[in-house]
């Protein structure tokens, strides 16, 4: 079965730099969800998405930003990186049930930034 | 806020041992709990969960009951192996949408043959 699919699968920047990670949910999930996992850290929950729209704001910094596409994938765009942005970035997909109630995150492999 | 607590790791177990790693939480709400499975250079994986109080989670011989009296998760299997050996968090969610999650420190798992 398709799983949750991110890119790229390592990244290494310098400070200040930008980068941008990009997750490809399940087909048909439209819910997105990004976390932070710092070295030796539990993983941080950082923004989700919803049928395009931001559905709720965890410990993003303000030099972060995210968008979910059309497709319903999703990019993380950071800004002006600095030594502790180095860390595992988690996206995890869900399809949102009729009516409301929970369904199952799925969780990527995750994307390894390394900020030198 | 919300916050999930799990007992300090690491654990070394022998194979065959009997595991329990310990998982209490604080929430405001009636939250949804979870145990997941991260594995040595590989995503989050969902172990098992529990929706309501008194539910047992169980997969893969882990067992884990919500106990809403000692606002309690935790985590057990009677047998465990080699490849069992990884990081266990322990996680809530407090909306009934599986919206944020709030994981623990997690555990870090390791069993010898």
């Amino acid at each position: 079965a398709a799983g949750v699919i991110q890119s790229p699968r390592h990244l290494i920047k310098e400070k200040r730099e930008t980068a941008t990670l990009k997750c490809y949910p399940i087909p048909r999930h439209d819910t997105v969800y990004w976390y932070q996992q710092g070295p030796g850290q539990d993983p941080q929950f950082l923004i989700s998405f919803y049928e395009k729209m931001q559905s709720d704001k965890g410990s993003i910094p303000d030099r972060f930003s995210a968008q979910q596409f059309s497709d319903y994938h999703s990019e993380l765009n950071m800004s002006s990186l600095e030594l502790g942005d180095s860390a595992l970035y988690f996206c995890a997909s869900s399809l949102a049930l009729a009516g409301g109630g929970y369904n199952e995150q799925f969780f990527g492999p995750g994307t390894r930034l390394t900020v030198l | 806020g919300n916050s999930v607590t799990q007992m300090e790791g690491p654990v070394t177990l022998s194979e065959e041992a009997f595991l329990t790693i310990n998982c209490t939480y604080t929430a405001t709400g009636y939250p949804s709990l979870f145990w997941y499975v991260q594995y040595p250079g590989e995503g989050l994986q969902l172990l098992l969960k529990a929706t309501k109080a008194d539910d047992k989670g169980s997969n893969k011989g882990f067992e884990a009951t919500y106990r809403k009296e000692t606002t309690s998760f935790h985590l057990e299997k009677g047998s465990v192996q080699v490849s069992d050996s990884a990081v266990y968090f322990c996680a809530l969610s407090d909306d009934n949408y599986g919206q944020n999650f709030v994981f623990g420190p997690g555990t870090r798992l390791s069993v010898l043959p």
